[in-house]
């Protein structure tokens, strides 16, 4: 059971925009940056997007996040083959001691 | 460019202690906090803990009794020792950097099986 609540999956068509929620609560997202991971199939995950909407150098700007309240968003649009992945939301979790949290993550399938 | 190579047996037997290192190349630990994230077949992500250069760790507090991080500022080389390992600790083994929100680097990762 992961602290972050995520879909386990959603589908689109390519060229399509599709977006992937994370949900917390005050003691993670509600007062920390939040960041998403893209895991293509038999790779390490990658950074996607940094402190909610920050994109790291070579990111396409297809991608783009958002954070309102104890919830955050990951946006992709003109969705593409290479797409499919499985993404993560992650960010600090400033209860008793401060822990690293993951969401339990999303399977995008680009049909 | 920056580097992280994980290393270590790909094989542990339950009750034993499995042992990874991760050599960073590339630039010095220094500065830096350095994590373990481990990653079950066909699961998601957990977080293991985190090491600071000087020192100082922190862990998943659902680890936190079997779990020691550990840093070598010499070898410029993290290291994971988890203890009393199950079937349930089966998983790929990532070494991480973690920088102020975010974990901008991952090491490719490490199977390692539990298994007599």
């Amino acid at each position: 059971q992961s602290v972050l609540t995520q879909p386990p999956s959603v589908s689109a068509a390519p060229g399509q925009k599709v977006t992937i929620s994370c949900s917390g609560s005050s003691s993670n997202i509600g007062n920390n940056y939040v960041s998403w991971y893209q895991q293509l199939p038999g790779t390490a995950p990658k950074l996607l997007i940094y402190d909610n909407n920050k994109r790291p150098s070579g990111i396409p700007d297809r991608f783009s996040g958002s954070k309102s309240g104890t919830s955050a968003t990951l946006g992709i649009t003109g969705l593409q083959t290479g797409d499919e992945a499985d993404y993560y939301c992650g960010t600090w979790d400033s209860g008793l001691s401060a822990n690293w949290v993951f969401g339990g993550g999303t399977k995008l399938t680009v049909l | 460019q920056v580097q992280l190579q994980e290393s270590g047996p790909g094989l542990v037997k339950p009750s034993e202690t499995l042992s990874l290192t991760c050599t960073v190349s590339g630039d010095s630990i220094s500065s830096y906090y350095w994590s373990w994230i481990r990653q079950p077949p066909g699961k998601g992500l957990e977080w293991i803990g985190y090491v600071y250069y000087s020192g100082s760790t922190n862990y998943n507090p659902s680890l936190e009794s079997r779990v020691t991080i550990s840093v070598d500022t010499s070898k410029n080389q993290i290291s994971l020792k988890l203890t009393s390992v199950t079937a349930a600790d089966t998983a790929v083994y990532y070494c991480a950097r973690l920088v102020a929100t975010k974990v901008d680097l991952w090491g490719q990762g490490t199977l390692v099986t539990v298994s007599s």
